[in-house]
């Protein structure tokens, strides 16, 4: 069965860093599209980013452009988000899920699979 | 970016009844739109896909409609383990963006 683990979080001072990984079994990693979808405290959910099943393509909400980086080692079968320059409002649980169905240029659209999350506090 | 308006925002319901949701794209979106259920603690489930598709393994008491701008997500019998927040996704431009998210209670 499909299965998405994400590790990496904790606590961070504003303006550090801190990669997040989601690990992936149970399916071929590298002919999927990855997602980071995100969810503040008592909040709906936000997309974050998107990356194409072989890495060429990626997509960031404006919120976290140029901040964060999204990766994938398709060897490891293992997706990366690498949070730089962190705000009080990045403090979330951030999930990865994979992206399935709809496809445009390796994007694919329909989150049909979703990790727990790790949570990312941001404060001093 | 597309804006996505569900209503309501909570909604209290019995068991056995039928319940609805809508979910409104400021602009057309054609038929990509998703929906999902999220359980208190748990992470979220895709239903529906494509704005009508039930999701294998679905219980057929979901159903999803609609196209364009407006789109309608029921449950025809409510069971009590269909207690969560349902939220709908556009995928139609990025930014892919949520509705804000309807909370749903037994009555």
């Amino acid at each position: 069965q499909v299965q998405l683990v994400e590790s990496g979080g904790g606590v961070v001072q504003p303006g550090r860093s801190l990669r997040l990984s989601c690990a992936a079994s149970g399916f071929t990693f590298s002919r999927y599209a990855m997602h980071w979808v995100r969810q503040a405290p008592g909040k709906g959910l936000e997309w974050v980013t998107v990356i194409s099943y072989d890495g060429s393509n990626k997509y960031y909400a404006d919120s976290v452009k140029g901040r964060f980086t999204i990766s994938r080692d398709n060897s490891k079968n293992t997706l990366y988000l690498q949070m730089n320059s962190l705000r009080a409002e990045d403090t979330a649980v951030y999930s990865c899920a994979r992206g399935g169905g709809h496809c445009t240029n390796g994007v694919c659209y329909i989150l049909d699979s979703w990790g727990q999350g790790t949570l990312v506090t941001v404060s001093s | 970016d597309i804006q996505m308006t569900q209503s309501p925002s909570s909604l209290s319901a019995s068991v056995g009844d039928r319940v609805a949701i809508t979910c409104q794209a400021s602009q057309d979106i054609s038929k990509y739109l998703n929906w999902y259920q999220q359980k208190p603690g748990k992470a979220p489930k895709l239903l529906i896909y494509d704005a009508s598709n039930l999701e294998t393994g679905v219980p057929s008491r979901f159903r999803g409609s609609g196209s364009g701008t407006d789109f309608t997500f029921t449950i025809s019998s409510l069971q009590p383990e269909d207690i969560a927040t349902y939220y709908c996704q556009q995928y139609d431009n990025f930014p892919i963006t949520f509705g804000q998210g309807t909370r749903l209670e037994i009555k």
